[in-house]
């Protein structure tokens, strides 16, 4: 069965730092790929999303993916972080076949002044 | 264009009641997913509608059920309510011709707490 490993429950990082959110994803077929957030008391909001062509793939409010197939990983990326980054992350797949998306457990990011 | 809006936002039940989630689309989005996010299981998928017909399901119990209405708007229903099924229950639309890797717009999310 497929599944998505976020390996980092919780990520406290300092104002202005950089951050990578990590993620695994198991499958025997192609995958798509995605990254959400979600803000307190909010629903998902896509952050990017990997389909096809360029392994690196650049998202909303300056955070970026990359896709590795020899790893079967798509880690989040961003070079600095805000305050406003504080939110929960989820990595997500889909595939040919089901109507759905498969979550990680998410990645609560706190972003200390 | 207006997002996806999900009433009620909050909702308290009783064991053993049943309760009737609702999802409205974005404007010309045929397809609406129904999820499920609680702190020990994560996001969990329950089922998903295109054009009135359900066209994938979680793996849950009968007592998940949903349905879908011509204009595309989504109900969700749980019957004889348990504890467990208190959680975040999030609608998602897309449109639908191009799954899977087409992108989900989340709604807000209706909370609901059993007791």
């Amino acid at each position: 069965a497929q599944s998505v490993t976020q390996l980092d429950s919780q990520v406290p990082v300092f104002e202005e730092a950089p951050v990578e959110l990590r993620c695994n994803y198991s499958s025997s077929v192609s995958v798509y790929l995605f990254w959400y957030v979600q803000y307190p008391n909010q629903g998902l909001q896509l952050l990017l999303k990997y389909l096809s062509g360029s392994t690196l793939v650049k998202g909303i409010n300056g955070f970026e993916a990359e896709f590795n197939k020899s790893q079967t990983s798509f880690h989040l990326r961003k070079p600095s972080v805000h305050i406003s980054d504080t939110a929960e992350y989820f990595c997500a797949v889909s595939y040919q076949g089901a109507q759905k998306l498969v979550f990680g457990q998410g990645t609560r990011l706190t972003i200390n002044p | 264009k207006a997002g996806v809006t999900q009433t009620p936002r909050y909702l308290i039940k009783t064991r053993g009641q049943q309760v009737t989630l609702s999802c409205s689309p974005i404007s010309g989005h045929r397809s609406v997913s129904w999820y499920q996010q609680t702190p020990g299981q994560g996001l969990q998928f329950l089922f998903e509608y295109f054009s009135e017909t359900q066209r994938n399901k979680g793996n849950f119990p009968g007592r998940f059920s949903g349905r879908q209405f011509s204009n595309s708007r989504s109900e969700m229903n749980v019957s004889t309510l348990e504890l467990g099924d208190s959680a975040l229950y999030l609608c998602a639309s897309s449109q639908g011709l191009a799954p899977p890797g087409e992108t989900q717009y989340f709604g807000p999310g209706t909370r609901l707490l059993v007791l």
